[in-house]
C-alpha cells in the first residue's frame, strides 16, 4: 500500500534557525497539507496546497511558515526563523479522497 | 469556523467492554466525519468515516453514529482489547474537494487486560 513518507523523523534546531522539513505524498494524490501536533494535543491545520497553490491557511501558518512543491514528488514546510513554540510533531498528509498521513517529523526548537 | 468537541478525554474500560466517544460540531456545512487512532508516537490512521446521508457505519467491531439535527456524532467500540490502547480523535469537515477537517481534542482509551 502506498505511503505519505517524511523527513527527518526528528530535527533538533537552534531558536531563529531555519528548518525546512520533507514530504513525498502518494504519486496520484492532487491535494497535500500539513498539520502540526504539540505533545498531548489535538492535531492541528496548518495549510492545504493543491494545483501548486495554497487553497487554505490556518491562523498557525503565518510569516514564518512557506510551502514549496519544489519538483513533481516533494512537498516541503519551511519554518523561516523558528520558536520554542515551534516544537511539535509536523505531519504531512495527502488525499484524493481519503487522507493518509505521513509518519512525521519531531522538531525540538532549543 | 467550525469547533468539534470530544468527550471524555480519558476513557479507561477493561477488556471486553464497549467504549463510546462522543463529539459535537458547530457547522450545520459539515458532512464528512473521520475519526482517527493514534497510537504514542505514530501518524493518526483513520480507522471509520462516515457522511451526512448516513445515520450508522460499522465495520466489525467499530462502529460510528450520526445525528444531523442534533450536530453529534459518536463512536462504538465492542469487545474492546488491550491493542485499541490509543488516543482517538473525531473530525469533521466541509464539503469539497480539499477536505480539512478540524480534529477534536482527543480521546485517550486505555484497555486494561
Amino acid at each position: 500500500e502506498p505511503e505519505v513518507t517524511q523527513t527527518p523523523s526528528h530535527q533538533v534546531t537552534q531558536m531563529g534557525q531555519e528548518v525546512i522539513l520533507r514530504c513525498v505524498p502518494i504519486s496520484n494524490h492532487l491535494y497535500f497539507y500539513w498539520y502540526r501536533q504539540i505533545l498531548g494535543q489535538k492535531v492541528e491545520f496548518l495549510v492545504s496546497f493543491y494545483n501548486n497553490e495554497i487553497s487554505e491557511k490556518s491562523e498557525i501558518f503565518d510569516d514564518q511558515f512557506s510551502v514549496e512543491r519544489p519538483d513533481g514528488s516533494n512537498f516541503t514546510l519551511k519554518i523561516r526563523s523558528t520558536k520554542l513554540e515551534d516544537s511539535a510533531m509536523y505531519f504531512c498528509a495527502s488525499s484524493a479522497g481519503e487522507k493518509f498521513f505521513g509518519p512525521g517529523t519531531r522538531l525540538t526548537v532549543l | 469556523g467550525e469547533n468539534v468537541e470530544q468527550h471524555p478525554s480519558t476513557l479507561s474500560v477493561q477488556e471486553g467492554d464497549s467504549a463510546v466517544i462522543k463529539c459535537t460540531y458547530s457547522d450545520s456545512a459539515s458532512n464528512y466525519f473521520p475519526w482517527y487512532k493514534q497510537e504514542l508516537g505514530k501518524r493518526p490512521q483513520l480507522i471509520i468515516d462516515i457522511r451526512s446521508n448516513v445515520g450508522e457505519k460499522k465495520d466489525q467491531r467499530i462502529a460510528v453514529t450520526l445525528n444531523k439535527t442534533a450536530k453529534h456524532f459518536s463512536l462504538h467500540i465492542t469487545e474492546t482489547q488491550p491493542e485499541d490502547s490509543a488516543v482517538y480523535f473525531c473530525a469533521a469537515s466541509r464539503p469539497g474537494g480539499s477536505y480539512i477537517p478540524t480534529f477534536g481534542r482527543g480521546t485517550s482509551l486505555i484497555v486494561h487486560p
